[in-house]
């Protein structure tokens, strides 16, 4: 079946060191694949877009990597502050340039600790 | 700010009821999408409308329907409410229906069954 996994449990780091949140997926072939951050009762905010034929992508702190061959995708944050605290969502859409019907993974929530 | 606008905020009615989601879009964008979000399913699409039209449709139950007017908002109608339907639910807009294209999400209507 068709699936988006992220690490279900809280990622706790220390404030200045660097964030990597791990994206896995399978049976699907995304032309894109992209990052969200959400707030506790907020919605998703967009962060980072990347495409198959792109490796790397970096916003400031953030860095991502597609690995189509893997089905995985990574999302660095560099010197991390409390303020990334968050949970973090990767989302595709599973017909590779179609309707941009984003599929999300369930997130994974980050703790930054001063 | 993502510019996307849902009324109301928070939504308590009993189960059997019926209650309308309004959401208006980012100025310029033509898509909307609908998300429902629980605690324990995540965000799961629900359906997509692009100028009008419907465009995707993922696992929305049919005892719920939405519609784009002319004026491009949109609403989402939930019908014989159920205890399970109390959830997060979500509208985003793009400027685009496909391809790449960022979703801009709106802060949500939280719905209440009891």
């Amino acid at each position: 079946s068709q699936k988006i996994e992220q690490n279900s449990e809280a990622l706790n780091i220390q404030e200045g060191k660097t964030a990597t949140l791990t994206c896995n997926y399978t049976n699907y072939s995304p032309a894109y694949l992209q990052w969200y951050r959400q707030d506790p009762g907020r919605g998703p905010v967009f962060l980072l877009l990347i495409r198959e034929n792109e490796k790397e992508k970096r916003k400031e702190r953030l860095k991502v990597t597609f690995d189509t061959t893997l089905k995985q995708s990574l999302f660095h944050i560099t010197a991390s502050q409390p303020a990334d605290s968050a949970t973090y969502l990767c989302a595709l859409d599973p017909f590779s340039g179609g309707y941009n019907k984003l599929i999300f993974g369930a997130g994974t929530r980050l703790a930054v600790h001063p | 700010d993502s510019g996307v606008t849902q009324t109301p905020k928070h939504l308590i009615t009993a189960t059997g009821q019926r209650v309308t989601l309004r959401c208006s879009p980012r100025s310029g964008d033509l898509s909307v999408y609908w998300y429902q979000q629980s605690l324990d399913q995540g965000l799961q699409f629900l359906i997509q409308y692009y100028n009008g039209e419907e465009r995707a449709k993922g696992n929305i139950l049919e005892r719920f329907s939405a519609q784009q007017f002319p004026d491009l908002h949109s609403e989402l109608n939930l019908s014989s409410l159920e205890l399970g339907d109390s959830a997060l639910y979500f509208c985003a807009s793009s400027v685009l229906g496909q391809g790449a294209s960022p979703l801009h999400f709106g802060n949500g209507t939280r719905l209440t069954v009891t």
